[in-house]
Order: C-alpha cells, then structure tokens, then sequence
C-alpha cells in the first residue's frame, strides 16, 4: 500500500539550532516526494520536490531509497520557519495523486 | 492574477443538510483535488478529477459528492449521509501529466456542524 508517515506530530527547537523533519514512505513504484509547508493563516504551498533537488529557505531533503526515508533538513533554524510541514508522494500508477503524511507542526523558540 | 478560489471560507451547517464547497481555478490545470484537513491525521483525498466530466472516488468518498462539468469548477457536496463532517477542505489543482508534480492549492473552507 503507498503510504507516507511523519512519526513526529510536534518538534519544538531553538533558533540557530539543526532542524530534521522525519518522512518516510511506502510504494513499490519509483517514488516522487516532496514537502509541502503551511505558515499560519496562509495557503499549503510547495517547499521543495525531490527531482529538482534544490534549495528552499535553506531546506533540502535527500531522498534515501534504502531506508525509504526523505527527511527534511535545515543546518541552522530560524523563528519564520515555525509552520506545519507535510510531506507527500505523488503515485503515478494509475490515476496520479498525492498522498500526505499526518504533518509535523515545527516550533522554533527564540 | 491566476490561482484557485475557495468559497465560502467559513460555513455552518444543520445536522441532516447538503452543503455545496465551491471551488474555481483559473490557472488553465487540467487535475483537480478535494482533500479533508484534521488535527493529527493530515491531508486525506476525498475526490480528484483529472479532466471534464471525470472524476475519482479518493480514499474517503463517503458521505460526498463531485461533479466537474467545467474544466475550471470542482465543487465538492457534503451530503447528509456524512457522519463526521466538521473539518476544514481544501481544493488544489494541478497540470497532471506535465512532469511537474506540484500542487496549487487553495485557501480552505472551514465547515462546521451545528
């Protein structure tokens, strides 16, 4: 079953402090992942997609096949990155969709 | 200015009533989504529809209905035969099949039962 799990419903870390957002999937297919980020009283938006491996905000995120991981990074955290993040895996068999994670809501604590 | 209209934003509803979300986009995408947003369980699919005149049941279809008779409109129905129906919906859209996978989504409806 294609399935996402973000194990933490809440992380709580101090400013200037390393920030990791855990995510890990299921899907017998190739997996295409993204995270997805919702700041208080604004849309869902895209952070970052794992294709394009970029950088967003000082995010990245390694997709791990292996360990069939694609946690959400940032070296040094800041206050405007407390939101709710969700990572989610586009299906590609059959009908495309995206399937999410339950969300991690970040604190950062000045 | 391209994007995705949700509407009302707020909505009160009695028990044993229909309510109709709407949902417009205008950034010419051929896939649209309704998801239902709860504390702790995420984004759940509830329809999606990837052209006019099609759509999909998601993973809990139960309880609502869909109709996409233009490519633009997606409005979503919570029938009375929903149980649980108190909980914020979100519409997003996308250009399904390009390769670019992202989403576009919109700003919510919060319905409550009252």
């Amino acid at each position: 079953a294609q399935r996402v799990t973000q194990p933490e419903k809440l992380l709580s870390v101090f400013k200037g402090a390393p920030v990791e957002l855990k995510c890990n999937y299921s899907y017998s297919g190739s997996p295409e992942l993204f995270w997805y980020v919702q700041y208080s009283r604004q849309r869902l938006q895209l952070l970052l997609r794992h294709i394009s491996r970029e950088s967003i905000k000082g995010f990245t995120a390694d997709l791990n096949k292996g360990e069939t991981s694609f946690h959400l990074k940032k070296p040094f955290a800041q206050e405007e990155d407390s939101a709710m993040y969700y990572c989610a895996l586009f299906i590609i068999q059959g009908a495309q969709k995206l399937v999410f994670g339950q969300g991690t809501r970040l604190t950062i604590n000045p | 200015d391209g994007g995705i209209t949700q509407s009302p934003k707020y909505l009160f509803r009695k028990e044993g009533q229909n309510v109709t979300l709407s949902c417009e986009q205008n950034l010419n995408h051929d896939a649209m989504y309704w998801y239902r947003q709860d504390p702790g369980q995420g984004l759940r699919l509830i329809y999606y529809s990837q052209i006019v005149n099609d759509f999909q049941k998601g993973d809990i279809a139960e309880g609502y209905s869909v109709s996409r008779e233009k490519k633009e409109s997606f409005p979503l129905t919570v029938t009375s035969a929903q149980k649980n129906p108190t909980a914020f919906y979100l519409c997003a859209s996308s250009t399904a099949g390009t390769g670019d996978y992202g989403y576009t989504f919109g700003s919510g409806t919060r319905l409550t039962v009252v």
